[in-house]
């Protein structure tokens, strides 16, 4: 098993851009996924392969990664963006995923 | 439209044994790895099971081997977890998840369920 860490929280204003971290050894093999979880209902996949964007998610999310640090950035934040998001990896060898332990991001 | 509706959860004593379902539509079941993954009151998630295809194989976090059996009926459209010798720390909101590694998005879970409460205690 391997570990994915994560701020706990970020807050921004609307308008603002919102960076969400999420570090782990295995981040420098394997690719990133980061899932938006509303309140009361099930996560939905938002980025995948680190850097690419789900047909329906809008433009304003975007992924990327360097070492073993990938970053969610959501550009022009906006109310509806108020969520837990996740990082998920996964060891194919091991046949283990992972996620992150969650940040919960506010729209002040 | 692609949909995932998970049943069977509710309230089980410790020891107890609990089978969950999840009915899959809107795509070819058959094609694709299945997952568990729970998610405890008010904390993140965790990945608990994947079956692949045919349910040859089998992966388990942990915390659940040998007490969790994740299983298939590709005919009736629907995957299973049978939940045995259940704890405590077991109670949360179980999702079942699509892999979508056949979908082109790699090891993400592409799409969710509901999720349906199982709550140990006594």
């Amino acid at each position: 098993s391997y570990e994915l860490t994560q701020p706990s929280s970020v807050s921004v204003s609307p308008g603002q851009t919102a960076r969400i971290t999420c570090s782990g050894d295995a981040l420098s093999k394997q690719y990133a996924y980061w899932y938006q979880q509303r309140a009361g209902r099930a996560p939905v996949l938002v980025i995948y392969k680190d850097t690419e964007r789900p047909s329906g998610i809008p433009e304003r999310f975007s992924g990327s990664g360097s070492g073993t640090t990938v970053t969610l950035t959501i550009s022009g934040v906006q109310a509806e963006d108020e969520a837990a998001y996740y990082c998920q990896s996964a060891d194919t060898t091991d046949n283990y995923w992972a996620f992150g332990g969650g940040t919960k991001l506010t729209v002040l | 439209e692609v949909q995932l509706v998970e049943s069977g959860g509710g309230l089980v004593q410790p020891g107890g044994s609990l089978r969950l379902s999840c009915e899959a539509s809107g795509f070819t079941l058959s094609s694709f790895w299945m997952s568990w993954v729970r998610q405890a009151p008010g904390k993140g998630l965790e990945w608990v099971a994947n079956i692949n295809q045919g349910g040859s194989e089998k992966y388990y976090v942990d915390s659940v081997e040998g007490r969790f059996t994740v299983s298939r009926d590709n005919g009736l459209h629907s995957v299973y977890l049978q939940m045995n010798s259940l704890r405590v720390e077991d109670t949360a909101v179980y999702f079942c998840a699509r892999w979508g590694y056949n979908s082109g998005y790699g090891d993400a879970f592409d799409i969710w369920g509901q999720g349906t409460m199982v709550t140990v205690s006594s």
